[in-house]
């Protein structure tokens, strides 16, 4: 069936350090791709997204990475601080049907 | 202007109860989800309403259902309570629910958490 897979359950960051954060995706029709930052105790929040006709888009400190050849998505972040410190969620659509990873673990230390 | 709220914050419940977990959209959205969030475990889609109807359903059992409001807020019902449904659940709007628009971004609550007893 199809999925949306993480290659790390947690990742463990100095400040100021630069994080990566990978995201492996099955369905190849897939065509919009978003990441999402969920702190504790709150919702997912949208950060950043790509449409397939893209390979690689900025935002503010964060960039996404999309390598349509081996179904593969990553989520940079640069100068990490503290309040990144959160779990990550990639989410792949094909039209209106979203399918969401199990999430990686950001944790940053001082 | 408001996101999405979803009441209530917590939930405890007993094995067979039934548990009523309530969402509100962002106002001019018309698009309703519910997500599982199990501990460990990623979002798991439960069900999509859109305009009143159910548009998409997830591989859970029948007891888990729901209801879309004329004014877009959305019920989910999960009747005979069993161990492992607790979880976190999670709501999400977006404006609307066609294929054709340019991004479905989904919009989240900060979800109710379902203790089952």
């Amino acid at each position: 069936g199809e999925s949306v897979g993480l290659h790390l359950p947690t990742l463990s960051v100095q400040e100021g350090d630069n994080s990566i954060i990978n995201c492996a995706y099955s369905n190849s029709a897939s065509d919009y791709f978003i990441w999402y930052k969920q702190e504790s105790g709150k919702g997912p929040q949208f950060i950043i997204d790509i449409r397939s006709n893209m390979d690689k888009r900025q935002g503010q400190r964060v960039t996404v990475l999309l390598n349509k050849t081996v179904k593969h998505l990553s989520l940079q972040i640069a100068a990490t601080q503290p309040g990144d410190s959160a779990v990550y969620f990639c989410a792949a659509s094909q039209g209106f049907k979203t399918i969401f990873g199990a999430g990686t673990r950001l944790f940053v230390k001082a | 202007e408001a996101g999405v709220t979803q009441s209530p914050t917590h939930l405890i419940k007993t094995r067979g109860q039934q548990a009523t977990l309530r969402c509100s959209p962002i106002s001019g959205h018309t698009s309703v989800y519910w997500y599982q969030q199990a501990l460990g475990l990623g979002l798991q889609f439960l069900l999509w309403y859109d305009e009143g109807e159910e548009r998409n359903r997830g591989n859970f059992p029948p007891r888990f259902s729901g209801r879309q409001f004329p004014n877009y807020s959305s019920e989910l019902n999960v009747n005979a309570l069993e161990l492992e449904d607790s979880a976190l659940y999670l709501c999400a709007s977006s404006r609307t629910g066609t294929p054709q628009i340019a991004k479905n971004i989904q919009y989240f609550g900060a979800g109710t958490r379902l203790s089952v007893l």
